[in-house]
């Protein structure tokens, strides 16, 4: 029962580097969804992707793209890595409106 | 900008209590969620509600969808550590493919 497997758990980047957040679903879900978690700001919408070949951009998209590679996964990219940009990200899943998400255990990144 | 407003935002309880959280709005919600988050979790879905009126239980949570389908409570009976997290309530829009989430209460129960 893997159901959302986010890759990796723990990253420290320098600013300005890049890097790709992982997230793959195994539960035949049409839309996917990238949130980051904050202390006092809750979860935020980074991107979503309500079915395979569309994105959209959510809350706070600004210095994030995103890919929706197949039906399974959906990548979370920071071309250059900001100290802003130190949280926890969370990739969900769902099967369609009305239904509920699953998560994945999240990523902690740290810029410095 | 559709808001969920949580409250309390920090409740620190006995083993044995009840307790109730809220989730408010000035929207009208098509679905609502809540979820229970652990430290270095995920959040793990609770129940969905859709019916204004609707009241679900689950052992010893029982949770409420308002009428107007712009509230809703989670109340907990006889609490015990293993209640103890982060309780999120999350609001849909039929027209809009995501959800809104509250920020959270941060429920501590000792035994």
């Amino acid at each position: 029962n893997a159901g959302v497997t986010q890759t990796p758990k723990f990253q420290v980047l320098k600013t300005g580097q890049s890097m790709t957040l992982q997230c793959a679903q195994d539960m035949n879900h049409n839309s996917m969804y990238w949130y980051r978690q904050d202390p006092g700001m809750g979860l935020r919408l980074i991107y979503y992707s309500a079915s395979e070949g569309t994105t959209d951009k959510g809350e706070v998209p600004n210095g994030y793209n995103v890919s929706r590679l197949n039906k399974r996964e959906f990548s979370l990219r920071l071309e250059s890595a900001a100290p802003s940009q130190t949280s926890v990200y969370f990739c969900a899943s769902r099967t369609g409106v009305n239904y509920g998400y699953t998560f994945g255990s999240g990523t902690r990144l740290t810029v410095v | 900008t559709q808001l969920l407003e949580q409250s309390p935002q920090f409740l620190s309880i006995q083993e044995g209590e009840n307790l109730t959280v809220y989730c408010n709005s000035s929207s009208v919600f098509s679905s609502l969620q809540w979820y229970r988050q652990e430290p270095g979790e995920g959040p793990v879905l609770l129940v969905t509600v859709v019916t204004g009126g609707e009241v679900k239980k689950l052992k010893r949570l029982t949770f409420q969808f308002g009428d107007a389908r712009k509230d809703s409570s989670l109340h907990i009976t006889a609490a015990q550590p293993g209640d103890t997290g982060l309780y999120l309530c999350a609001g849909g829009v039929r027209s809009q493919g995501n959800l809104i989430f509250g920020k959270g209460t941060k429920l501590s129960v000792k035994p």
